[in-house]
């Protein structure tokens, strides 16, 4: 079935570790974007990228990297988890860049908690 | 700064009609987005209005006046699984998305 795939759906870990949260595509999508949703506030965007071997900054960036090596996967690192990234993360893509508007297709969202 | 508004919450009765407003305050428009999202699952593309009036689509219509900055969601003949939270977003000048907090959409027999 096509789609995105995120992984891992829930995780619990210690403040200071180091998490990636894994997210792909087959849909070959050329813009990704990685968000946060938590209760009361709209979706902020983390970092996106509209095709692979670029990324950009989103809205809130600061303690999140990323890396677009090809088509299908984005990746999202938090190189030293602290308990305000406690939140649910949701990887999406679209078939337009960046300058375009396009439906978003979102992945099932990884629940991390961080303590 | 930029400012999308809608209901936190709003109750409806199964097969009634309800209309969910948006209003928003953004650096230029390309466009308005809904989506709808189920408790614990991710949002799913619901309707995009880029000109005024109203597009429908089934038992959902979306309505857009640019110069009101102004949207809606109507949603006719509510069913159960109508149960959710509806998400406007509006797409600024530099093609950003901004989200509003979503309006939880309660249905009672």
């Amino acid at each position: 079935i096509a789609g995105i795939t995120q992984a891992p759906t829930s995780q619990i870990l210690a403040a200071g570790r180091r998490m990636t949260l894994r997210c792909t595509q087959d849909m070959r999508h050329n813009a990704m974007y990685w968000y946060r949703q938590d209760l009361g506030l709209g979706l902020r965007l983390i970092h996106y990228s509209n095709t692979a071997g670029t990324t950009g900054k989103g809205e809130v960036p600061d303690g999140y990297s990323v890396s677009r090596a090809n088509t299908d996967d984005f990746p999202l690192t938090l190189a030293s988890a602290v308990p305000s990234q406690t939140s649910v993360y949701f990887c999406a893509s679209s078939d337009s860049g960046w300058n375009h508007t396009g439906e978003l297709f979102f992945g099932e969202g990884s629940r991390l908690t961080v303590l | 700064g930029q400012n999308i508004d809608q209901p936190t919450e709003m109750t409806a009765t199964e097969g009634a009609i309800v209309q969910i407003n948006c209003t928003y305050q953004t650096s230029g428009f390309n466009g308005l987005f809904w989506y709808q999202q189920h408790a614990g699952e991710a949002p799913t593309f619901l309707s995009y209005n880029v000109l005024d009036g109203l597009e429908e689509k089934g038992r959902f219509s979306s309505f857009l006046s640019r110069s009101k900055g102004y949207s809606y969601l109507l949603l006719k003949e509510l069913q159960m699984k109508d149960s959710a939270s509806y998400l406007c977003a509006v797409m600024d000048s530099n093609y950003q998305l901004i989200w509003g907090a979503g309006t939880k959409l309660i249905i009672k027999p």
